[in-house]
């Protein structure tokens, strides 16, 4: 069974449109984090958070937003969507966060298209 | 700039071949560093991490750290075609708010 579950697997949307990618880890992690990866792009860090508190935001628009509703829940709403998006977006918890407790297990992913 | 570094970006060996692959980081505060690797469509697996100078051994993978040159390798014996597949390097200076920085990638291909 899946322990980093991400809904949904894949995603088509419209520009300008609005989406909420899901995510729960039952791990028993600490911290959460999104993670993008595109052919144009390495796997890149977005946001980390810890204890449902956001630790770090290497993502520059606002366009991003993560939502914490439980230690074991981080969203992704992305709003006014550009084909730009389009990518893969991990979710990915690690046990703790300094030293070996940043290893980080990524969900399966959801696939985002923006056309 | 990429503040990981991976090469070759591509490698081809034949099956039952020695895979080494090189990752080096330009930023002098880290510390921790991890493989991880990732099959065409599917998320990225942590494969081995190493956080001492020296060597650590799991099975067919070898991984070497020298932390004065940030310079990390990983080597794979006897390849076989099930490890083509994505090998990401990944490094943290390990605070308490450090995150993980990729690389681009290794591309290993094990032709049969």
């Amino acid at each position: 069974d899946p322990k980093i579950i991400q809904k949904p697997k894949y995603l088509v949307a419209v520009t300008g449109s609005e989406k909420i990618l899901i995510c729960e880890q039952y791990l028993g992690h600490n911290a959460m984090y999104w993670y993008r990866q595109s052919a144009k792009k390495p796997l890149e860090f977005m946001f980390s958070y810890s204890y449902q508190k956001l630790m770090d935001n290497q993502t520059a628009s606002s366009r991003f937003q993560p939502q914490s509703s439980k230690k074991n829940h981080l969203d992704l709403q992305i709003t006014a969507l550009k084909p730009d998006d389009s990518a893969t977006y991990f979710c990915a918890s690690s046990p703790g966060t300094g030293g070996s407790q940043n290893t980080l297990y990524f969900g399966a992913g959801t696939r985002l298209s923006v056309l | 700039q990429q503040k990981v570094q991976q090469s070759p970006e591509s490698l081809i060996v034949p099956e039952g071949g020695m895979a080494s692959l090189n990752c080096t980081s330009s930023d002098r505060n880290v510390d921790y560093f991890w493989w991880y690797r990732q099959h065409s469509g599917k998320s990225p697996k942590m494969l081995m991490s190493i956080f001492s100078n020296g060597e650590k051994e799991e099975g067919r993978f070898t991984v070497h750290l020298n932390k004065a040159s940030l310079h990390t390798s990983l080597h794979i014996r006897d390849s076989q075609p099930s490890d083509s597949a994505l090998y990401l390097c990944a490094a943290s200076p390990g605070g308490s708010n450090a995150k993980l920085t990729f690389g681009k990638g290794t591309k290993l291909s094990v032709k049969s």
